[in-house]
């Protein structure tokens, strides 16, 4: 069975200091991972994912993550958040050629002035 | 293009009531997903579609029941509502990407 933990719950940071969000997966298959973000009172929206190729992938609002098939990690990066970034980030995995799709129980970011 | 609509936003139901929550999306998806968001839980899956006529339970079925109306409408049915079913309710469609657009949520309280 699969399985996502995302490691902090919460991840209090100042405006322009760097932020890792972590995630860990587990899987017996290959699998597609994203990072959704979701702003107050909104769905989710994906934020970024991997799913073949380059195992370092990115969003156009300066977001990164990389896949670590020896950990089973997606981690997500900024190297300088803005107060913008405060959301909900969740980690999901799905396996290849699935359906469904697993989800973190999220991170909640919190972006200080 | 409004993506996933859901319907209603918002519903306070006694314990006992039933009702509907409506989903559509007008991106010409097959697969379609209803989730249920509680604090510190993240989101679960309850029932998908993946494609027109077919329905699969997720990781949180019971309580619910589920109708795919056609390739548009997903629409979740609670028969009898129970305290524990307050929640947040999300329906989803997925892409050929593999990326999945969610709708703006139904929050439900059941009293």
């Amino acid at each position: 069975a699969q399985s996502v933990t995302q490691l902090d719950s919460q991840v209090p940071v100042f405006e322009e200091a760097p932020v890792e969000l972590r995630c860990n997966y587990s899987s017996s298959v290959s699998v597609y991972l994203f990072w959704y973000v979701q702003y107050p009172n909104q769905g989710l929206q994906l934020l970024l994912k991997y799913l073949s190729g380059s195992t370092l992938v990115e969003s156009i609002n300066g977001f990164e993550a990389e896949f670590n098939k020896s950990q089973t990690s997606f981690h997500l990066r900024k190297p300088s958040v803005h107060i913008s970034d405060t959301a909900e980030y969740f980690c999901a995995v799905t396996n290849t050629g699935g359906f469904k799709t697993i989800f973190g129980a999220g991170t909640r970011l919190f972006v200080k002035a | 293009n409004a993506g996933v609509t859901q319907t209603p936003k918002f519903q306070v139901l006694k314990t006992g009531q039933s009702m509907t929550l409506q989903c559509a999306q007008d991106m010409n998806h097959n697969s379609m997903y209803w989730y249920r968001q509680d604090p510190g839980m993240g989101l679960r899956l309850i029932y998908y579609s993946a494609s027109e006529g077919t329905t699969d339970k997720g990781e949180v079925p019971n309580g619910y029941n589920v109708s795919r109306l056609n390739k548009r409408e997903f629409s979740l049915r609670l028969e009898s509502a129970a305290p524990s079913q307050t929640s947040v309710y999300f329906c989803a469609s997925r892409a050929v990407t593999d990326t999945q657009y969610f709708g703006p949520g139904t929050r439900l309280t059941v009293l």
